[in-house]
């Protein structure tokens, strides 16, 4: 079945206390990105990717670090989260750029204490 | 810089009723292309529509249809005969082409509630 997944789902932590969101896609896409979620915010864009070892900034990267070693994988990494980063995070891939409509992950919902 | 507006925070209609959910988009690019997802209470993201700007034919799919107005950058979206499974957080987004700019940029978001 086509996807893409993330892990963990729902993840409890502390400030400061690094982790990594892990997002993987079985369709072979070229492009992945991360999304943030917050109540009347909508979703904002946070890093993307065009493809293997190219990474750009959305619109809000601080604090915030991705890599894509791996077509299929781009995790995200928090080296020292902080109650402001508690959200809803979405992973999403698509084919390319521009034209192409994005497949989400069910999402990580984060909270900093 | 691109921006996406949706001016409709939550809309409450009862079973039935048709609804049109805003989407009013600003873009510096000729060539973009919009889109449509659904969020319903499970938390899944699900694609529902794209546009190019270069093509201004509405759609219809079943219950859906789309307007696209460059003339009045809007992309709106209306639900004939709403069901309380059409109940969901809808979002209008919009990605440019060209140049270095790959962003997809998301309206806030319209919360529609169905009523039985």
């Amino acid at each position: 079945e086509a996807q893409v997944t993330q892990n963990p789902r729902y993840l409890i932590t502390v400030t400061g206390k690094k982790l990594t969101v892990t997002c993987s896609q079985n369709m072979n896409h070229e492009y992945m990105s991360w999304y943030r979620q917050d109540p009347g915010l909508g979703l904002r864009q946070i890093y993307y990717s065009m493809n293997v070892e190219v990474t750009d900034k959305g619109d809000v990267p601080e604090g915030y670090k991705v890599s894509r070693k791996e077509k299929r994988n781009f995790p995200l990494i928090l080296e020292s989260p902080s109650p402001n980063q508690t959200s809803l995070y979405f992973c999403a891939s698509s084919i390319g750029t521009g034209a192409y409509e994005q497949y989400f992950g069910p999402g990580t919902r984060l909270t900093v204490t | 810089a691109q921006k996406v507006t949706q001016a409709q925070t939550e809309i409450s209609v009862v079973e039935k009723e048709d609804v049109t959910l805003d989407c009013v988009y600003e873009t510096r690019d000729t060539t973009y292309y919009l889109f449509w997802y659904k969020q319903p209470p499970s938390g899944e993201l699900v694609f529902l529509i794209r546009r190019n700007s270069f093509d201004e034919q509405n759609e219809i799919s079943g219950r859906y249809s789309w307007n696209f107005q460059k003339s009045t950058s809007s992309f709106n979206f209306t639900i004939t005969a709403s069901q309380v499974v059409d109940s969901a957080v809808y979002f209008c987004a919009l990605s440019e082409s060209g140049g270095s700019n790959y962003k997809l940029t998301f309206g806030k978001g319209t919360l529609l509630t169905v009523n039985p």
